[in-house]
This record gives structure tokens, sequence and C-alpha cells, in this order.
């Protein structure tokens, strides 16, 4: 596609809800990142896909959050049990992937925005 | 640890004013530099990016930022603001053997018309 897309672009659910969140990155874009922003918090990573690998998950808070990337294009975060910290909005970036620093250009989604009640 | 900081959080200019915000990040051997910016209710867009040669690099919008290796710093220049610059400035690095952006805390620029 002409860009990252994510969906929903907005999500409010109740606590102790799962929620799926979804990026459709830039056709061709083999590198795939999820981000998380919040308020006091910034920017923070969550994790990297190369194809449909993950060799970074460093940036998951915790094993109620998951991550799967098919056919090396789109990917789904899963959020389990939801609380009320998870309130952020979720962004996904794409880049061509591989070791060229011109590869490493991320373009990003506009983000899906998650509140929990 | 890697990290970026950003020093000013808030700034608030009248337009024409000139612009210079900080951008530091922890040594880390080579670095691939850049600054994003997000207007309000929009996505983050790249302003401009470093990866190597002239440290003197301009980007979009009338934008420059200078990388001084000895500083470890990527500062964000505009010369003269306008009321459309509003917005929020991240600067991001990527270090090396990584591909993940390590942001900084963001920048909040109002511009007054």
């Amino acid at each position: 596609g002409a860009g990252v897309s994510q969906s929903p672009s907005n999500k409010v659910t109740e606590k102790g809800k799962d929620v799926e969140l979804r990026c459709d990155p830039i056709s061709g874009h083999t590198a795939l990142y999820w981000y998380r922003q919040s308020l006091g918090q910034g920017l923070e990573f969550l994790i990297y896909f190369q194809g449909n690998s993950a060799p970074d998950k460093s940036g998951l808070p915790s094993d109620r959050f998951s991550a799967e990337r098919t056919g090396g294009s789109v990917s789904t975060l899963t959020i389990q049990r939801t609380q009320q910290e998870d309130s952020a909005v979720y962004l996904c970036a794409s880049s061509l992937g591989g070791g060229g620093a011109g590869q490493n250009i991320q373009y990003f989604g506009a983000g899906t925005r998650l509140s929990v009640l | 640890a890697q990290s970026v900081s950003q020093h000013n959080h808030h700034v608030i200019l009248s337009e024409a004013a000139s612009l210079e915000l900080g951008c530091n990040y922890s040594y880390g051997g080579t670095v691939n530099l850049f600054w994003y910016v997000q207007y309000p209710g929009q996505h983050l867009q790249l302003l401009l990016k470093y990866f190597s040669g002239d440290p003197l690099v301009k980007g979009i919008k009338g934008f420059e930022a200078e990388f001084i290796k000895s500083k470890f710093s990527f500062n964000l220049r505009k010369p003269s603001v306008q009321w459309s610059d509003t917005a929020e400035y991240f600067c991001a690095v990527i270090f090396s053997g990584t591909y993940k952006y390590i942001f900084g805390t963001g920048t909040r620029l109002k511009v007054l018309a």
C-alpha cells in the first residue's frame, strides 16, 4: 500500500478484555516495528520483526503482550487481560530492512489509540 | 544503556523567531540519527536524517540539523519558525548493531502567530 495502515484507529475496551491491533506495512518492507506512545513515557520500542521472525522482543512490557507477523506482511499485536496502564497509542512502523543505512528509515502509521476503562 | 535525551520539553516561540532543539545520545559507536515531527492529529513524519558524510543535514520545511560527534549531539534548527511548525518533535537514534529507534521524550513546540 501507499503507507503503513493501522486498524482500528481507536479502541475502547474494558479492563480484563483482550484486544488485537493490526498493522499493514508498506508493500515490500521486510522490517516491521511496534512502538507505544504514552504520556510520561514517550515513544517506547516494543518488538521488531524481520520477515516473520521477531529477533527483538525486548520491549514487550509483560507476557500479556504478544505479536505475530504472517506472510512477511500483516502484523497483529495482542494484549491479553488489558489493564488501565495499557492505555496508550500503539504505533507501527515499517522499513525496507537489511543492513544498509538507508534501509533503516522507518515509516509510521497513524497509530491505534487504546483506552482501557 | 543506550539512551537519547531531549532537554527542552516545551518551547513557545513567536513567529519568525529562531529555533534550536537539543538532542543528545549516549555513547554507542556508529549511529544513524533522525528527527521526526508529529503535527496535531497526524502521524510521525521524517524531517531529516543523518547517516554519514556532511554533518550538517538539511531536511524538509527549512529545517536543518548538525551532527557533532564529539558532543554526541544532533540539534535541530530553523532560522525562522512559522505558526504551522507547531508540533511535537522527536529525536531518534539507531545505535550500531541494532535496527530499532531509541526515541527522545519529545519537544512540544508552540508557535504564536
